[in-house]
């Protein structure tokens, strides 16, 4: 069955410093993955996905199959980066001819950027 | 366009209740999804609905169930409640469903069971 593993339940960095949320994966298909981010009093919304190779915010994630992780790295920290960062697995169904997929996430890490 | 609307935003129901929590997706989005999410757990995967099919079920138990109505909005009913069962539910709207489609949460709807 499909897992990600999101080590740290929190992370603390000054401003300033970089910063890397880590994420591994358990999969035996092709992975497709996601980092997800909820800020305080809001919803969870999307900032990047493996596919798009892009860099959102400053963030910037590699897949890296030999591994199994896409870890989310941004170089210099602000404090409005602090938030619940959740990476993703989007994988089809166990049952064939579905044709839908689910997201199985990590359990998520508390980022706090300290001014 | 406005976003995944998820009623109500709050509920307390006692053991053995049933409860239906509401869905609205984004217009135009044929796919609806439903998450758990537990301190404990994490967020879960309930089930999936296309076209008011449900096309993908997550593992829990089948106190659980959910429908899609033709406008594409979605409920999800909890029966027999447990103290377990206390979650913020989540429900996420995408065109497809499928790959490459990015998935839009709703706020949620926080249950707590007593």
């Amino acid at each position: 069955a499909q897992r990600v593993t999101q080590p740290e339940k929190l992370l603390s960095v000054f401003k300033g410093a970089p910063v890397e949320l880590k994420c591994n994966y358990s999969y035996s298909g092709s992975p497709e993955l996601f980092w997800y981010v909820q800020y305080s009093r809001q919803r969870l919304q999307l900032l990047l996905r493996h596919i798009s190779r892009e860099s959102i915010k400053g963030f910037t994630a590699d897949l890296n199959k030999g591994e199994t992780s896409f870890h989310l790295k941004k170089p210099f920290a602000q404090e409005e980066d602090s938030a619940m960062y959740y990476c993703a697995l989007k994988t089809p169904p166990f049952n064939s001819g579905a044709g839908s997929y689910q997201l199985t996430f990590g359990k998520g890490t508390k980022l706090s950027v300290i001014p | 366009k406005a976003g995944v609307t998820q009623t109500p935003r709050y509920l307390i129901k006692t053991r053995g209740q049933q409860v239906t929590l509401s869905c609205s997706p984004i217009s135009g989005h044929r796919s609806v999804s439903w998450y758990q999410q537990t301190p404990g757990q994490g967020l879960q995967f309930l089930f999936e609905y296309f076209s008011e099919t449900q096309r993908n079920k997550g593992n829990f138990p089948g106190r659980f169930s959910g429908r899609q109505f033709s406008n594409s909005r979605s409920e999800m009913n909890v029966s027999t409640l447990e103290l377990g069962d206390s979650a913020l539910y989540l429900c996420a709207s995408s065109l497809t469903g499928t790959v490459n489609t990015e998935a839009f949460f709703g706020q949620g709807t926080r249950l707590t069971v007593v």
